[in-house]
């Protein structure tokens, strides 16, 4: 079955310092979608990418998806505490008839103010 | 717009026993999931609905665990009985689409089995 491999899983970092957190697939991806976890809390919604190489901007929050539609990371420029959460990336797979998102480990992001 | 809706929020049982979690979907979303969260990891799909209909139970355990969505609108879980390794934060979510569409995930179950 696809596996979704996430890196790294942990990622302390102090206020104002950037923050990249990767996504690998072991198959090509229709799309990739990110999700945020903050702690004690559910899986939020943050964006799908589609388009091979494409490139999406959230304030502060950059997604990229690569070439081969295989990879994509997520990059937050002067991290904040409101940063603070688990990240995860889901790609949808064909099973059983139908597609399922399959979530990697996700990154716990620590930002030390 | 509601949100997906999930009680209980918290459950605490003793091993062997039996339990039952409820999801209400948003209005609309034709697909329904059950996922659980162990402590670290990320959401593990248990079962999947279109409308009132399986389309993917392939992780769930069977011998315990059970779901139904019987009018395509609300759904639960159900395990029974329980283990240890239940222990688990079960996420309920819906989609309009299966797969390629957003998720939209409740806020959760947190079960305990002592």
């Amino acid at each position: 079955g696809q596996q979704v491999m996430q890196i790294p899983q942990y990622q302390h970092v102090q206020e104002g310092e950037d923050f990249t957190t990767y996504c690998n697939s072991s198959t090509t991806l229709s799309n990739i979608q990110w999700y945020k976890q903050r702690p004690g809390g559910h899986p939020v919604f943050l964006i799908q990418l589609v388009k091979s190489g494409e490139v999406k901007k959230q304030k502060r929050l950059t997604f990229q998806f690569g070439e081969a539609k295989k990879n994509s990371s997520l990059h937050i420029t002067a991290t904040q505490t409101t940063d603070v959460g688990t990240y995860f990336c889901a790609g949808p797979y064909s099973g059983a008839g139908s597609y399922q998102l399959t979530f990697g480990k996700g990154t716990k992001l620590s930002v030390i103010p | 717009e509601a949100g997906v809706a999930q009680s209980p929020r918290y459950k605490i049982i003793e091993k062997r026993q039996s339990v039952a979690f409820w999801c209400n979907p948003i209005s609309g979303h034709a697909t329904l999931y059950w996922y659980q969260q162990i402590l670290g990891q990320g959401p593990k799909l248990l079962i999947q609905f279109q409308n009132n209909g399986v389309v993917d139970d392939s992780q769930l355990p069977k011998d315990r665990f059970s779901a139904e969505r019987l009018k395509g609108v609300d759904s639960t879980l159900k395990i029974q009985p329980a283990k240890l390794e239940d222990s688990a934060v079960y996420l309920c979510a819906s989609s309009l689409e299966p797969g390629r569409e957003t998720q939209y995930f409740g806020p959760g179950t947190r079960l305990l089995v002592l």
